[in-house]
């Protein structure tokens, strides 16, 4: 089935105890993106890669790392996480940076920082 | 002020009732305009994408974008409960899917 997998779905850490938030998708696709999911807020755009070793940042990428070693894999790293990146994150992939195609998202990781 | 602002409602209608959600936006340079579907504990999934002025249709959905008001539309007809979920709107410039921005998102509820 194709798909974006996101790992762990949930997640509680205190604050500055560094964290992984691994993406896969099995799709081939050459785009793949974060965002993260406030209140209020909407999505935001953390990072994006638009092919292996090419990543940059989106809006909101204070405090997050993103790396992308192979085409199917996305890991968001957050080195010293704090309480303000409590929130809803997805990681998403696309065949192209194109416009018209469309972007698929994974189920979503819910990230509590004590 | 955002560059995208959506009502976030919630919005509850009866079962076949005619839905509108809408956006607003400031930035004259988004050109291309999609509409999202969430459902809870999901991720959003793409339902309508239009590019420039105009209205699409796709079954029970029309999406409307008017550029000179900087105004979008997504209209829902004969609602469903299954439409129950929250909406999301997304516009872009020219760098595509690059720099995707987002509505909050509007909550609907259809009630049976």
């Amino acid at each position: 089935e194709a798909q974006v997998t996101q790992n762990p779905r949930y997640l509680i850490t205190v604050t500055g105890k560094k964290l992984t938030v691994t993406c896969s998708q099995n799709m081939n696709h050459e785009y793949m993106s974060w965002y993260r999911q406030d209140p209020g807020l909407g999505l935001r755009q953390i990072y994006y890669s638009m092919n292996v070793e090419v990543t940059d940042k989106g809006d909101v990428p204070e405090g997050y790392k993103v790396s992308r070693k192979e085409k199917r894999n996305f890991p968001l790293i957050l080195e010293s996480p704090s309480p303000n990146q409590t929130s809803l994150y997805f990681c998403a992939s696309s065949p192209s940076v194109l416009i018209q195609e469309t972007q698929y998202f994974g189920p979503g990781t819910r990230l509590l920082v004590l | 002020q955002k560059e995208v602002e959506q009502d976030p409602g919630p919005l509850s209608v009866p079962e076949g009732a005619i839905v509108s959600l809408n956006c607003t936006y400031s930035n004259s340079a988004f050109q291309y305009f999609m509409w999202y579907r969430q459902y809870s504990r999901k991720g959003p999934e793409l339902l309508m994408y239009t590019y420039s002025s105009g209205n699409k249709e796709d079954g029970r959905f029309t999406a409307q974008v008017d550029k000179s008001s900087k105004y979008i539309s997504l209209f829902i007809r004969d609602s469903q409960p299954s439409d129950s979920a929250t909406y999301l709107c997304a516009m872009s410039g020219n760098q595509g899917a690059q720099k995707l921005v987002f509505g909050q998102g509007t909550r609907l509820t259809i009630n049976p």
